[in-house]
Parts: C-alpha cells; structure tokens; sequence
C-alpha cells in the first residue's frame, strides 16, 4: 500500500499561469479530499468527492478553482491564473467512505506562485 | 458550520512527563474525533480517533478524552520521548466526513 500519491511535490508557477494537482487515492478507498495548508490560514477544506461524485466543494475559491475525479484511480484539482496568494502546501486525502472513518493524507504539493 | 479551536498554539514538556492537549467544538452534531501528527517537512499521520459513542480511548501511551457536554476532547501523551515532538491537530466531523481541524499545537519534548 504506497499510501496516497500526490504528484508534484513542489510547482512553482508563474502569477497567471495555471496549475494542475494530481491525486491518487488508495485503491478501494472511495471518498476523496482536497484540503489546503498555510502557515496563516492553517488547514483549509477545499472539496470532497464520493465514489467520484462531487458531494460538498463549499470550500473552493469560486473563481479560478476546479476539481475533478474522472475515475476512481485519480482526482485532480486545477488552478487557473494562479496569484501569489494561491502558494501553499494542497492535501490530497482518502478514506473507505463510510461515516467517521480514518482518513489518510498524502504527503501534499507545495504549489509557489512567482 | 463547524469551529474546533485548539487551546495550546505550543507546548513545551521534559521527556518523561505527560503532556495534555485541549480542544473544544461547537456542532453538537459532530461525532467523530481524529488526531493527527505532523512532523516538519511531512504530511498529517493519523495517531488515534474517538467516536462519540465512548468519552475515553487508549493506544498505548496515547489517551483521547471526549466531553460531549462540554463539547471539548483531549489528548493525552503519557512518557513522552523526543520523537513525540511535532505539531498536533485535533479535529471534528460530523456524518458526512468533512473534517474540520484545529489549529495545531506545536509540542516540543525536551530530552
């Protein structure tokens, strides 16, 4: 079990340009979070899918944000003309699903926007 | 929605002594209590849960204490070792999975 798979680990991106994260969930595990982590805002719940269906994605900047799981192998989540503010640590993690039940997180990717 | 505050930003222990972590919620509707572990440089590692149907749980030298009433759990680290040192996240959800977490709690164990 190698855990879930985040990929890059570090992008750096120019003010503008976009981003693409990449998450794969363990195998057999059918809920899917996206959370952010910065020093000032802390941990931030961005969405949250369900056998790839979006369930609750209160937490995404409206704009220039977007996530998809087109399969259950990998969720990715886009960031569109990427501003300074945009630069943290984004948490993918997965679960089984069911109510109250553990949560794994990957080791994240450190998006810098220049 | 959901706020969980954790009560301690740092916390500083000689290796050996028990260390106490404190947390409060505000959605009575919350049931689920996980804690995480992140050590620098590294992503959150679970290190143990409570639901709200039990007010206490053990894992070895780790003890989460839940209060419904009060809407306030902890965490207990009893010998605590210099690997302990990290920051540590308490956290609630409801049903619906979404966790909500606390700030965290840099703990330093000092040998």
């Amino acid at each position: 079990n190698a855990g879930v798979i985040q990929t890059p680990r570090h992008k750096v991106t120019g003010k503008g340009q976009e981003a693409t994260l990449w998450c794969e969930p363990i195998s057999g595990h059918s809920a899917v979070f996206w959370y952010r982590q910065t020093i000032v805002q802390g941990l931030e719940f961005l969405t949250y899918f369900r056998n790839q269906a979006p369930i609750d994605d209160s937490g995404m900047p409206k704009e220039r944000f977007s996530a998809q799981m087109p399969n259950q192998s990998h969720s990715t989540l886009k960031i569109q003309s990427t501003q300074p503010q945009d630069s943290a640590v984004y948490l993918c993690a997965s679960s089984l699903g069911g109510a109250n039940t553990e949560v794994f997180f990957g080791r994240g990717t450190r998006l810098t926007v220049v | 929605g959901e706020k969980v505050e954790q009560h301690e930003s740092t916390l500083s222990v000689r290796e050996g002594d028990s260390a106490v972590i404190n947390c409060t919620y505000t959605d009575t509707a919350s049931s689920y209590f996980p804690w995480y572990k992140q050590e620098a440089g590294k992503s959150l590692h679970f290190v143990i849960d409570i639901r709200s149907n039990v007010d206490r749980k053990q894992s070895q030298r780790l003890i989460v204490l839940l209060d419904k009433k009060a809407k306030r759990f902890s965490l207990h680290i009893t010998a605590t070792q210099p690997e302990d040192s990290a920051i540590y996240f308490c956290a609630a959800s409801t049903s619906n999975n979404r966790i909500f977490f606390g700030d965290g709690t840099q703990l330093v164990v000092k040998p």
